[in-house]
């Protein structure tokens, strides 16, 4: 089993509809929780990160972490043409080590 | 402002040539990185250094290495270039923590 399962899509949705964006992952020892965001033909930015369990609002995109079932969200509401990227999520464990372990990423299409 | 940059963007190659990828960071970041990208596979780390001197294998090193002389750079040397490594090559840095990791553009690479 890879330590991350992301379905890479593609996912194509109409503006204004809602994002779910999906991870699971299977190292108990990852804390953190990092989305990143791709456009085509550049490199991933930080779009947003949490830590533990929990939900992280920002702006329009809000992520969600369960780390009982190990399964990790990132919503986009009111979603714009603008988001058409790839999304990767990305857990890391701290303690010392700064690698990132990522997710596949899902190709996203907002349809205007 | 602080970038991270890598050259050549692209690059064509001959099967057994050596191959050096510069990556050069102004941030002065301890962390540095080496990914490859593809198709199917995501984002998969090669090398990383969290200090001058300092190098370490990541999950797909075969066939690659880095040196790490001061802060600001770490170039990737493919020792005898193969058609399996033909990829899209992003360099990153950051500081300890969870901490956002910051990429570079990236560079294309096609062994033929």
């Amino acid at each position: 089993q890879k330590e991350v399962e992301q379905d890479p899509g593609p996912l194509s949705v109409p503006e204004g509809a809602i994002v779910s964006l999906n991870c699971t992952y299977s190292n108990s020892a990852f804390q953190y929780f990092m989305w990143y965001r791709q456009y085509s033909r550049k490199g991933p930015e930080l779009l947003m990160y949490t830590y533990s369990s929990g939900n992280k609002e920002d702006g329009r995109f809000t992520a969600q972490v369960d780390k009982s079932s190990k399964y990790i969200s990132l919503f986009i509401r009111d979603s714009q043409p603008s988001d058409s990227a790839t999304y990767l999520c990305a857990p890391y464990s701290g303690a010392g080590s700064y690698q990132l372990t990522f997710g596949k990423g899902t190709k996203l299409s907002v349809i205007p | 402002d602080a970038e991270i940059t890598q050259s050549p963007r692209h690059k064509i190659t001959e099967t057994g040539r050596q191959v050096t990828l510069a990556c050069h960071q102004t941030w002065n970041h301890n962390n540095m990185f080496w990914y490859r990208q593809d198709l199917g596979h995501g984002l998969r780390l090669i090398h990383y250094s969290y200090g001058v001197q300092d190098t370490n294998k990541g999950e797909v090193s075969d066939g690659y290495s880095v040196s790490r002389s001061n802060t600001e750079d770490l170039p990737l040397t493919l020792e005898s270039a193969a058609s399996s490594q033909t990829s899209v090559y992003f360099c990153a840095s950051s500081e300890p923590g969870p901490n956002e990791q910051f990429f570079g553009p990236g560079t294309r690479l096609t062994v033929l």
